[in-house]
């Protein structure tokens, strides 16, 4: 299968510490998107790549949280001291270079702390 | 005011019938459309894209009407089968906005 790939599907920790989540997208896909969704709501966009360069951050996106795409390929989000309010499904998407195209998602890492 | 919004639902329709699922937006410059599919615990796949003109894939139909920056999904002779929630999705710039969904049961 070579849709969207996330590592790990599910993630239990205690609060204060860090996580960090790998996405590997759809290889011939240059973008690459983080979101978080939480029950009953929609995903909300975090950030974006095209190719290594993260080119959007949401206001969401607080100084504990960190995105890479180091090689243009997979992607790392990091988040720092967690915090409970962190808890939520952290879904990664990929679409191709064509603008405004679909985008498919991963499974999501399920992120629980505790 | 959210930008993209949903009626909540939820809808609890019979086998065979028809729904409809309508969505605001509030970014006039808002470039393209979709209606993702969501299932409970699951990841959001792609139903149909949303073009101008309106576009029908089999029992299901996407109208857009970018005056009244309205966004509808007609889903015909619905199956069990359909049982999901539906996010309607627009993509203003580089990253798309959601809305919160509707959440359909069809009930046999």
């Amino acid at each position: 299968d070579t849709g969207v790939s996330q590592d790990p599907r599910h993630k239990i920790t205690k609060r204060g510490q860090n996580v960090t989540f790998r996405c590997d997208p759809i290889s011939e896909h240059n973008r690459l998107y983080w979101y978080r969704q939480t029950l009953g709501q929609g995903p909300e966009f975090l950030t974006y790549f095209q190719n290594e360069a993260q080119l959007e951050k949401s206001r969401l996106l607080s100084d504990r949280f960190s995105a890479e795409r180091p090689k243009g390929s997979f992607s790392t989000l990091e988040i720092q001291r967690t915090e409970q309010g962190d808890s939520a499904m952290y879904l990664c998407a990929s679409s191709s270079d064509r603008r405004w195209g679909p985008q498919h998602f991963g499974d999501g890492t399920r992120l629980s702390i505790l | 005011r959210k930008e993209v919004e949903q009626d909540p639902g939820p809808f609890n329709v019979p086998e065979g019938a028809t729904v409809a699922f309508n969505c605001t937006y509030s970014n006039s410059a808002s470039q393209s459309f979709f209606w993702y599919r969501q299932d409970c615990r699951k990841e959001p796949k792609l139903l149909m894209s949303v073009y101008s003109s309106g576009n029908e894939d089999g029992r299901f139909t996407a109208q857009l009407n970018r005056a009244s920056q309205y966004i509808s999904l007609l889903i015909r002779d619905s199956k069990l089968s359909d049982s999901a929630t539906y996010l309607c999705v627009v993509n203003p710039n580089n990253d798309m906005r959601f809305g919160a969904g509707t959440r359909l049961t069809v009930k046999p």
